[in-house]
């Protein structure tokens, strides 16, 4: 877990802005995903990549874009689109070797003032 | 569709009892179910997992059943302590690939002394 970094911890957007939230792992891991965790609700999946410059949305994607020219660097924008932004996002990684295990960051909170 | 369902949404036990928590999946070809635990404002942590080969698996205080007939699983946390008060996450890995896991809406499990 400790190899995981996300910043910054809290966020705040003014309404019509874009906002990029960042993700960083030190750990190797060729798998990359992001979440979205409302109160009261478990994890949904936004976007996830498998290697680099590749990516794949998931159940909720509309209103967010991501990008992997990196393997280590899986940054994730929420745009103007993203109609109900305010949530907290967690970044997860895995190692292909180990094919089934997700280790998460630390997350961002993300406010929409 | 893809779903997982996780009950009780809230638990409380005394120290010292036992508390259980239920989950059903909808995808019959899942094979891997992680449960996490997350503690107020950080990252969920992986507690224990099992796979689908498997029907309980046990660590320490923690244990895991699997009935892949019924597609339920159960964590089982015994002599529960004040520290293990937090949120707790099952999810399973559906077949549509890229190693997706859904997520159940969580648990609240409040120890008291």
């Amino acid at each position: 877990d400790g190899g995981i970094t996300q910043s910054p911890k809290y966020l705040f957007r003014k309404e019509g802005q874009n906002v990029t939230l960042s993700c960083e792992q030190n750990l190797n891991h060729d798998a990359m995903y992001w979440y979205r965790q409302d109160p009261g609700q478990g994890l949904r999946l936004i976007y996830y990549s498998q290697i680099v410059n590749d990516f794949q949305k998931g159940d909720i994607a509309e209103g967010y874009s991501v990008s992997r020219e990196k393997k280590e660097s899986f940054p994730l924008t929420v745009t103007s689109a993203q109609k109900n932004p305010t949530a907290f996002y967690l970044c997860a990684s895995r190692a292909v070797e180990v094919y089934d295990t997700q280790y998460f960051g630390p997350g961002t909170r993300l406010t929409v003032l | 569709g893809e779903n997982v369902e996780q009950h009780p949404s809230t638990l409380s036990v005394q120290e010292g009892d036992s508390a259980v928590i239920k989950c059903t999946y909808s995808d019959s070809a899942s094979n891997y179910f992680p449960w996490y635990k997350q503690e107020l404002g950080k990252r969920p942590q992986l507690i224990i997992d099992i796979r689908s080969n498997v029907g309980e698996k046990k660590d320490q205080r923690i244990a895991v059943t699997l009935n892949k007939t019924a597609k339920h699983f159960s964590l089982h946390i015994t002599e529960t302590q004040p520290e293990d008060s937090a949120v707790y996450f099952c999810a399973a890995r559906f077949s549509g690939g890229y190693n997706k896991l859904i997520f159940g809406a969580g648990t609240r499990l409040a120890v008291h002394p």
